[in-house]
């Protein structure tokens, strides 16, 4: 039973576009939600993330967005790069279930130059 | 400044063979774990180690075995491979539990 979902498995955007990554979860209990952006050959690198608290977190072109109602986050890349182009990864934590993230299936990213 | 190593990268096993897979970390975190990925499914845990001394179960714990030899280092152990198991599995390591944790590269393993 997937607890955390990303139902799009790939998109592709213009160079210096907006790129809009969405993801959704099912436990209301999440209260940590981080993104990961993996590359080819090469482990999952830690991107940004979100506390429940928040419903907004900026790192220079990355921003992330909780609808905590929704139980849906979002990544926003503004503008997008060619090197943006990777897999992105979702996950969600609560020290209620497990002590473990929960991982969505990842999202293919193609920033086309 | 090296994070967290694996290896071996590559392996392939016939089925019923057993293998280790090492990991260590050098960034002195307190947490480590393992994860397969495979293709549709994301990242599964499979053991996690929340300190030196303890090991707990994740999502998907059957087959595997897991041995936290000491702070840095943090193995994986199959007994008995099975066609189930092909799989890319990394390793990785956080702070503490709950926070942002590190990856290998990952080692892609195929039981034949």
């Amino acid at each position: 039973d997937q607890q955390v979902k990303q139902n799009s498995p790939s998109l592709s955007v213009q160079e210096g576009r907006i790129s809009i990554l969405n993801c959704d979860y099912t436990n209301s209990m999440f209260d940590y939600f981080l993104w990961y952006k993996k590359y080819p050959a090469e482990g999952p690198t830690f991107l940004i993330s979100i506390s429940s608290i928040k419903d907004k977190n900026e790192d220079g072109r990355f921003t992330v967005f909780l609808n905590k109602s929704a139980k849906h986050l979002s990544l926003h890349i503004v503008p997008s790069q060619p090197g943006d182009s990777a897999v992105y990864f979702c996950a969600a934590y609560t020290p209620n279930t497990g002590n473990q993230f929960y991982f969505g299936t990842g999202t293919s990213l193609t920033v086309i130059p | 400044n090296a994070g967290v190593t694996q290896t071996p990268k590559f392996q392939v096993l016939k089925t019923g063979q057993s293998m280790t897979l090492q990991c260590a970390q050098d960034m002195n975190h307190n947490s480590m774990y393992w994860y397969r990925q495979d293709p549709g499914m994301g990242l599964r845990l499979i053991y996690y180690s929340a300190s030196e001394g303890t090991t707990d179960k994740g999502e998907v714990p059957n087959g595997y075995n897991v041995s936290r030899l000491n702070k840095r280092e943090f193995s994986l152990r199959l007994e008995s491979a099975a066609p189930s198991q092909t799989s890319v599995y990394f390793c990785a390591s956080s702070e503490m539990l709950g926070t942002e944790a590190f990856f290998g590269q990952g080692t892609r393993l195929t039981v034949v």
